[in-house]
């Protein structure tokens, strides 16, 4: 089993709906992020929580939410969806102890939205 | 300008050549890098990890960090189909990976 998972990995739909993207992890780590992938554009950071009493704002949070339910449970929403938040979304977790502490961040395998 | 700038190639050599994936940066202050590689429909995985300047060798892997001009190389030897992936630079100044910027991305293709 992935010890990041996404769901859902794929969805499609419209402009105005309100779509939440899921995300559990099972490494134990208390830090999460929410990163989207756009082609030319790399990955940008959107959102992360360090806990579930901390969240913050990312590079590119305008648009968006998230929700800290549980160490173990972080979730991202478009309240409004609009087509230009068409990507390829991210959850990643980290480990400020682990043995390559700066930057390793261990990836689920994404969840790719259409806005129509 | 991009802080950090990645030839998005696609780059695509016989199996058994030595590739070499570039990125360049602007901000001086970075000095943690890392190599990630992204297999198709998967999320990235950390290849290569260095801190400021100098080499840093795994197997067929070699990072490379020339701060003096804001250059990181990856190399790889003995290239195998089985690297064909995309390859994602990242960088930051501070320790924790919430700063951390990351380049465009390669796509790299290697051909048996």
């Amino acid at each position: 089993d992935a010890d990041v998972t996404q769901t859902p990995r794929n969805r499609i739909t419209k402009t105005g709906k309100r779509i939440m993207l899921e995300c559990s992890q099972t490494k134990g780590h208390d830090r999460m992020y929410w990163y989207r992938q756009d082609p030319g554009l790399g990955l940008r950071l959107i959102y992360y929580s360090f806990d579930v009493k901390d969240i913050n704002k990312g590079e590119i949070s305008d648009g968006y939410s998230v929700s800290r339910q549980a160490q173990a449970k972080f979730s991202l929403s478009l309240e409004s969806a609009i087509p230009n938040q068409t990507a390829l979304y991210f959850c990643a977790t980290s480990d400020p102890a682990g043995r390559r502490s700066t930057g390793e961040l261990f990836f689920g395998e994404g969840s790719r939205l259409t806005v129509l | 300008q991009k802080e950090v700038e990645q030839d998005p190639g696609p780059l695509s050599v016989p199996e058994g050549a030595i590739v070499s994936l570039n990125c360049t940066y602007s901000n001086s202050a970075f000095q943690y890098f890392m190599w990630y590689r992204q297999y198709s429909r998967k999320g990235p995985e950390l290849l290569m990890y260095t801190y400021s300047s100098g080499n840093k060798e795994d197997g067929r892997f070699t990072a490379q960090v020339d701060k003096s001009s804001k250059y990181i190389s990856l190399f790889i030897r003995d290239s195998q189909p089985s690297d064909s992936a995309t390859y994602l630079c990242a960088m930051s100044f501070i320790q924790g990976a919430q700063k951390l910027v990351f380049g465009q991305g390669t796509r790299l293709t290697i051909n048996p």
